[in-house]
């Protein structure tokens, strides 16, 4: 596609139940983050892969918290056991580095919801 | 660390009028990038613009404009004659340019600014 892709857009979750979260970046993309925003807040660093590799993992949270990429392309955030705390939006931004600093721009997919009650 | 603030939390302007949204940051480092994402109510962050650390040239964009002062670590943003599809929340952020940050974005608590008729 042309952006960044997300889904679902919305998911509810009971307390205690797991969550997965995809990110489909820019076809081509090597770079891939992901990021929390809590409500009436600033996007927050989670983790970030360059290809399959996760290079910096230490915005995750917690360990209930995951995020693979495994063949370079889509990526997964999983959460496990959620909480209400986990309630926010997670966003997925996707960026081509290294070849020119005007490609290092992230774009970032429309957001998955996730609501814990 | 790196720090951005966004110290006006809401903003409401009437249409045509011209509005300024602040932003300061702070970081050690010499190099690094600053940028400007628009977040409409869908919730998707729309990448405005990115200026890097030496280059303090003032841009324009058609109604935006950008003011970089690097003397007072601040990069503030200002629509002329607005409209009410300038309605949004807009954040501002930091990248540093090298280090183990890999690109991460540290972001602002970003500005609801409201255009009315």
């Amino acid at each position: 596609g042309a952006g960044v892709s997300q889904s679902p857009r919305y998911k509810v979750a009971k307390r205690g139940q797991d969550v997965a979260l995809r990110c489909d970046p820019i076809s081509g993309h090597v770079s891939l983050f992901w990021y929390q925003q809590a409500l009436g807040q600033g996007p927050e660093f989670l983790t970030y892969f360059q290809n399959e590799a996760q290079l910096d993992k230490s915005g995750l949270p917690s360990d209930r918290f995951f995020a693979e990429r495994p063949e370079g392309s889509v990526s997964t955030l999983k959460i496990q056991r959620t909480q209400q705390e986990d309630s926010a939006v997670y966003l997925c931004a996707s960026t081509l580095p290294g070849l020119a600093d005007i490609l290092d721009t992230q774009y970032f997919g429309p957001g998955t919801r996730l609501t814990v009650l | 660390a790196q720090k951005v603030t966004q110290a006006q939390t809401e903003i409401s302007v009437v249409e045509k009028e011209d509005v300024t949204l602040d932003c300061v940051y702070e970081t050690r480092d010499t190099t690094y990038y600053l940028f400007w994402y628009k977040q409409p109510p869908s919730g998707e962050l729309v990448f405005l613009i990115r200026r890097n650390s030496f280059d303090e040239q003032n841009e324009i964009s058609g109604r935006y404009s950008w003011n970089f002062q690097k003397s007072t670590s601040s990069f503030n943003f200002t629509i002329t004659a607005s409209q009410v599809v300038d309605s949004a929340v807009y954040f501002c952020a930091l990248r540093l340019a090298g280090g183990t940050s890999y690109g991460k974005l540290t972001f602002g608590q970003g500005t609801i600014l409201t255009v009315h008729p």
